[in-house]
């Protein structure tokens, strides 16, 4: 069965830390991996990878993939409290997008 | 203007009614989904439609009954709601081919 596994499951840090999250997969036929945040209510897009090695970043947000290891992961520098949120990976098994797979989640908490 | 809008927000009930929740997007995107949302975080796809022809149907009751009368509007209906559909459930589009979703704010499901 297709599944994506995050970690940690939650994450206390200090403002100004930096946060490592991880994400593996085991899926048949791998498409793509996404990243997500969601805060309150919807999750909103961060990144999308297909390629190992190639270094995805946005700000202080940064994110790689292995695909020989499986497994992906996001970086976040310099937290702020704003960064506070649930990261969720996800994984399209080469379906088109039709059914893409979602981890858990790890939720980060940032405190001032 | 919102890109993908869900309706109501909340929605509290009693076990054994009928309910709907409507979804629209102004994105002009030709694939919409719905997915729920446990109480751990998990998010789990239940259907996925790609020009108003249904693609993904993940292995879910009979009782939800998705209808899409157009690319830009995908609603869901739930007979005799049991405890176990109280869920966030999210509606979601994008285009196929490309990747990474616009989610709609979810549905807060609540059955009683």
């Amino acid at each position: 069965e297709d599944k994506v596994v995050q970690s940690p499951l939650s994450l206390v840090v200090h403002e100004g830390d930096t946060v490592t999250l991880n994400c593996s997969y085991e899926v048949t036929n791998f498409r793509s991996l996404l990243w997500y945040k969601q805060e309150k209510k919807a999750p909103t897009f961060l990144f999308m990878l297909t390629s190992s090695g190639i270094e995805k970043k946005s700000g202080r947000l940064s994110s790689i993939l292995d695909k020989k290891e499986l497994f992906s992961i996001l970086n976040i520098t310099a937290t702020q409290t704003g960064d506070s949120a649930v990261y969720l990976c996800a994984v399209d098994p080469n379906t088109g997008g039709f059914k893409t797979i979602f981890g858990a989640g790890t939720r980060l908490f940032v405190k001032a | 203007d919102t890109a993908v809008s869900q309706t109501p927000k909340y929605l509290v009930t009693q076990m054994g009614n009928d309910k709907s929740i409507k979804c629209e997007q102004n994105l002009g995107h030709d694939t919409m989904y719905w997915y729920k949302q446990d109480s751990k975080k998990f998010l789990k796809i239940m259907f996925s439609y790609n020009n108003k022809e249904l693609i993904i149907n993940e292995t879910v009751p009979n009782r939800f009954s998705p209808k899409s009368p157009d690319k830009a509007h995908l609603n869901l209906h739930i007979n005799s709601l049991e405890l176990g559909d109280s869920a966030v459930y999210f509606c979601a589009s994008s285009n196929q081919g490309t990747y990474g979703y616009t989610f709609g704010s979810g549905t807060r499901l609540t059955v009683v």
